[in-house]
Order: C-alpha cells, then sequence, then structure tokens
C-alpha cells in the first residue's frame, strides 16, 4: 500500500510570497495518476493539479506542479489571502486504490 | 454545467443502515468513472468507494468492504451509496465524486453529513 507522506504540515506565509508543498510517496508512482487538490475552511475539494503538472480547468497560473518517482510539489507563486486553504495530494493506482496526503495547511500572515 | 448534489446524509443509531444519493447534471453521466470519498470532522480525505461507467466493476477501501455498496442508475443520473452497520468511525462528510481520464476527481459536490453517535 502506497503512503504519501505531505510537508510542511502548516506553513505559514506572507502576501506575494511563494509557497512549496511537499508529497513524498512511500514507493515510486506514476506521475499520470498525481493530483492534487485544494480544500477551502466550510468547502469541498477541489481540482488543481492532475497528471503532476497540468493544471485543471480554471486554475490560476500561480498554481504549478512538478515531480517525479517518490518526490512531488505543489508551487503556489504570488500567495493571495484567498489562498488560505488545505491542500492534499493523490495518488490513484491499479489495485485499484486512492490514497489521499494528510494535507498541508496554508495560512496568509 | 457540470453539478454533483449528494443528499440522504442523516443522524443514524449505531448499526443501524442508510443511503446516500448522488444527483447529477451538466454531463453525460453514463461515459464517467464516479467515487464516494468521505471527511471525518476535522480529518483529512478518504476513499470510500468507485464505480465504472456501466456498473460493472465496484472497488472499495479494503476496510468497508462487505458493509458498502456502491452503485449507479445511468437511467437517473445518480449515484448511491448504501451503508450498513454503521458505527461511530463512519460520522463524516460523504462526497461524491467525478473522474477525470487520469483518475483525477474533476469535479465535486458540496458534500452531505453522516452522524453516528456514540
Amino acid at each position: 500500500e502506497i503512503v504519501l507522506t505531505q510537508s510542511p504540515g502548516t506553513l505559514s506565509l506572507s502576501p506575494g510570497e511563494r509557497a512549496t508543498l511537499s508529497c513524498r510517496a512511500s514507493q515510486s508512482v506514476s506521475s499520470s495518476y498525481l493530483a492534487w487538490y485544494q480544500q477551502k475552511p466550510g468547502q469541498a475539494p477541489r481540482l488543481l493539479i492532475y497528471g503532476a503538472s497540468s493544471r485543471a480547468t480554471g486554475i490560476p497560473d500561480r498554481f504549478s506542479g512538478s515531480g517525479s518517482g517518490t518526490d512531488f510539489t505543489l508551487t503556489i507563486s504570488r500567495l493571495e489571502p484567498e489562498d488560505v486553504a488545505v491542500y492534499y495530494c493523490q495518488h490513484y493506482d491499479s489495485s485499484p486504490m486512492y490514497t489521499f496526503g494528510q494535507g498541508t495547511k496554508l495560512e496568509i500572515k | 454545467e457540470v453539478q454533483l448534489v449528494e443528499s440522504g446524509g442523516d443522524l443514524v443509531q449505531p448499526g443501524e443502515s442508510l443511503r446516500l444519493s448522488c444527483a447529477a447534471s451538466g454531463f453525460k453521466f453514463s461515459t464517467y468513472w464516479m467515487s464516494w470519498v468521505r471527511q471525518a470532522p476535522g480529518k483529512g480525505l478518504e476513499w470510500v468507494a468507485n464505480i465504472n461507467q456501466d456498473g460493472s466493476e465496484k472497488y472499495y477501501l479494503a476496510s468497508l468492504r462487505g458493509r458498502f455498496t456502491i452503485s449507479r442508475d445511468n437511467a437517473k443520473n445518480s449515484l448511491y451509496l448504501q451503508m450498513n452497520r454503521l458505527g461511530v468511525d463512519d460520522t463524516a462528510i460523504y462526497y461524491c465524486a467525478r473522474h477525470g481520464p487520469y483518475y483525477e476527481a474533476d469535479y465535486w459536490g458540496q458534500g452531505t453529513l453522516v452522524t453516528v453517535p456514540t
């Protein structure tokens, strides 16, 4: 069973700064099936990135994904107050099994 | 516009059953994999089950297999989750989600709350 570990647990940054969120898999995974989601307080999750680096429809280019193998990154450039949320990585494998990371909480100072 | 609207969440006693529904609109429901994902209060996301386009393939989180049953009615554009022998650990918001070509959950409903008290 693949385990996704996200770090840091909480990230506190100022508007305009860059946020770098990490997702590490317990074994090498296909980047085709690695996704990132944003969940704002009181809302359902929203897809940000799929295939490790492709932005979903309507997602601003401030959000970007990268990585391969066991290490994946979500980068948010030029943070805005509206980016306050919990961010989750997720992987699908052919078991089939969907696995989510435990989330990174992003706070804006 | 893609819409997923869950319903059926309720306060139920331990050991009881509940059936959740998800009404889909704005897309051709019969051509997509669908899933249920849950989120316990203050916790992260947990995949529950998914189902292929015609309902012939169904997969479950191992710990739920045998208690939960996912199904769909393509004529009614609806997804269902039958939950039996509910316990305290099943308390959560249950979301339905549509899957894209890379199995990403590209659209989510607003969720329905299931509460099983101690």
